[in-house]
Parts: C-alpha cells; structure tokens; sequence
C-alpha cells in the first residue's frame, strides 16, 4: 500500500501547549498537504508544501518536508481546544493523480 | 461560493440493498473525486473524475460500485448490492484542476451504515 503513516496515531495536550504530528510516505512526491477533519465533518486543507520546500508557515501552522527521508511534521503552536481535531497528510506521486491520505492523528486539545 | 454538496448526509440500509449517493462539486471544478472512509482510517480514493471522464478508477470495487458523472458537472455514486464492509463515509471533493498542486475542497460526506 502507498497510503502514508501519520505518528502518533493520538495525541492528548493542554490548551496553550504545542503539538507536534508527524507523516511518513514511501514514494516520490510532488507536495504534501495536512489536511483536518473535525468529528462528523468533511476535509479542510490546511497547507501545501512542494517537494523542493524544507519548511513552510501559516499563522499558527509550520509544516517540514524532509525527502531524503520521505517525512514531514505538522507543528501547530499555542494549541485551542478548537484545534481539536483529526489532521492528515496527504500527497500525490506524480501531477494530475488523485492524494494519498495517511491515517491521520487524533488530536485533543483540553482547556 | 458555494461548497461540495452530498446528499444524502446519512442512510441506514440492509445488507443486499442499494444506496445511492449524490454530489455537487464547486461550480467550475473539472475535477471530482469520490473517497471512502471507513472509521478510524483515512480516505480512500474510489474514483476520480476529469469532466465526464474516469481518470482512476482502480481502487473501485466494480462488482458492487458504480459511478457517474454524465454532464461532467454532478456525479451519482452507487453501492448494489451493499455489504456490512461498506458501511462508511462517502466523501465527494472536487479541485478546479487535476491532483497534485491544487486544493481539494470536500463536502460533508454521506454515511453509510450498513446492518
């Protein structure tokens, strides 16, 4: 199977505190997306990283690329309890295919 | 702008029946995509759509599933005869351009419970 590795499958954190999520794949890429589904509800997109980016920011979001060693992270800093969610990676290998989700991460954000 | 619409949100049916699901992608999206997400794992792509043509439909199982998109604006996904294996999220998503690079936007999805 190409379906990608999220790590750790959950993660329990206090308001305030930092999450860190992490996503391994096994093939080429041409960008990776974090996507994140709150209970009951569709995707949303968070960010897109392409395969020549090490490292990307958006507000409270910071995603790493790593393709030497197929790996990305999701860092999302000063967590609230409405970043309670499910988040997943995503990637396609090669233009015009459809994404490879990974199993995503359970996160639990408590006030 | 308007979102993915699906209909229906939820079904309940026997094992051996049919189901029927409906989607709406954005307005001007070529692209559409139907996933399956079972609970706990992450979507699944069934079928991928550019227009009104099939783009991918190797991870769909033809025995049991069918779909569609006529006027390569809506698409109708079709489960007969239905297995307790299938009960799951049906999620529609569409993107303005083919895969990889561009955002896909889902809709709400359509649960299915199969008893």
């Amino acid at each position: 199977s190409q379906q990608g590795e999220e790590d750790p499958q959950a993660l329990s954190i206090q308001e305030g505190e930092n999450a860190t999520m992490n996503c391994s794949y096994k093939t080429s890429i041409n960008n990776l997306q974090w996507y994140r589904q709150n209970s009951g509800r569709g995707l949303v997109h968070l960010i897109l990283i392409r395969s020549n980016e090490r490292e990307k920011h958006s507000g409270r979001l910071r995603v790493t690329l790593d393709t030497s060693k197929k790996s990305s992270s999701l860092l999302i800093t000063a967590s609230r309890a409405a970043d309670t969610a499910s988040y997943f990676c995503a990637y396609s290998n090669q233009a015009g295919t459809a994404l490879i989700f990974g199993k995503g991460t359970t996160l639990s954000v408590s006030s | 702008e308007a979102g993915v619409a699906q209909s229906p949100r939820y079904k309940i049916i026997e094992k051996r029946q049919s189901v029927a699901f409906w989607c709406n992608p954005i307005s001007g999206h070529a692209t559409l995509y139907w996933y399956q997400q079972i609970l706990g794992q992450g979507p699944k792509l069934l079928i991928q759509f550019q227009n009104n043509g099939v783009v991918d439909d190797s991870q769909l199982p033809k025995d049991r599933f069918s779909a569609e998109r006529l006027k390569g604006v809506d698409s109708t996904l079709k489960i007969q005869p239905a297995k307790l294996e299938d009960s799951a999220v049906y999620l529609c998503a569409s993107s303005s351009l083919a895969g990889s690079g561009n955002t896909i936007y889902f809709g709400e999805g359509s649960w299915l419970t199969v008893v």
